[in-house]
């Protein structure tokens, strides 16, 4: 069974610039989360979409956005990138269950230069 | 909502010796508990998780236990070995609700 995957592996972006991450779940996965991973920090909370729609959302601005498809694949969409958005983002997804873990990704590592 | 606290954030010790990393809850209605370990590059991978009906996991060298009147549980590692070293993450995750709560991670050094 294929695992959380992400693309593109890393990511080079101007300062100014829109970068589009994409994610496929787990099959049988309907959620997904995203999370933004700073150089050596914690796992930040990003989004939550289920089914479709966004259910949670964490302390980013706007310019962060996403969606998910009817094929519970997801994309994250950051727009003006700033360089501090430099950072691993990595994409998690489950499934119903709600006393299961969640599956991650191996990460889009996202550069602003 | 929830909150987990993990401590410490950084940890130190020599091939062969025990770790321990613990973590408190906040949610009383939280009932499970996953720990994940992440390589430098790579993204999180789950490890050993905990229900809230027992106090007690075991996979060979990894254990995990669970104090629930204290809200807390722990992760143990026993004969640590270098490929131990990692930066590792708590959970905790309420019934019904997918909303996972991580803490914010140990960095878990074993030097040869």
């Amino acid at each position: 069974e294929a695992g959380v995957t992400q693309s593109p592996t890393h990511l080079i972006k101007t300062r100014g610039q829109q970068a589009t991450l994409r994610c496929s779940p787990i099959s049988g996965h309907t959620s997904v989360y995203w999370y933004q991973q700073a150089l050596g920090l914690g796992l930040q909370f990003l989004l939550w979409y289920d089914e479709g729609e966004e259910r949670n959302r964490g302390n980013f601005p706007p310019r962060f956005s996403g969606r998910q498809f009817p094929n519970y694949s997801s994309e994250l969409n950051v727009n003006a990138l700033e360089l501090e958005d430099s950072a691993l983002y990595l994409c998690a997804s489950s499934g119903r269950e709600a006393n299961y873990g969640y599956t991650f990704g191996s990460g889009t590592r996202l550069t602003v230069v | 909502g929830e909150n987990v606290e993990q401590h410490p954030s950084t940890l130190s010790v020599q091939e062969g010796d025990s770790a321990v990393i613990k973590c408190t809850y906040s949610d009383s209605a939280s009932n499970y508990f996953p720990w994940y370990k992440q390589e430098l590059g790579k993204g999180p991978q789950l490890i050993i998780d905990i229900r809230s009906n027992v106090g007690e996991k075991k996979d060979q060298r990894i254990a995990v236990t669970l104090n629930k009147t204290a809200k807390h549980f722990s992760l143990h590692i026993t004969e640590t070995q270098p490929e131990d070293s990692a930066v590792y993450f708590c959970a905790a995750r309420t019934y019904n609700n997918n909303d996972m709560r991580f803490g914010a991670g140990t960095r878990l050094t074993v030097k040869p």
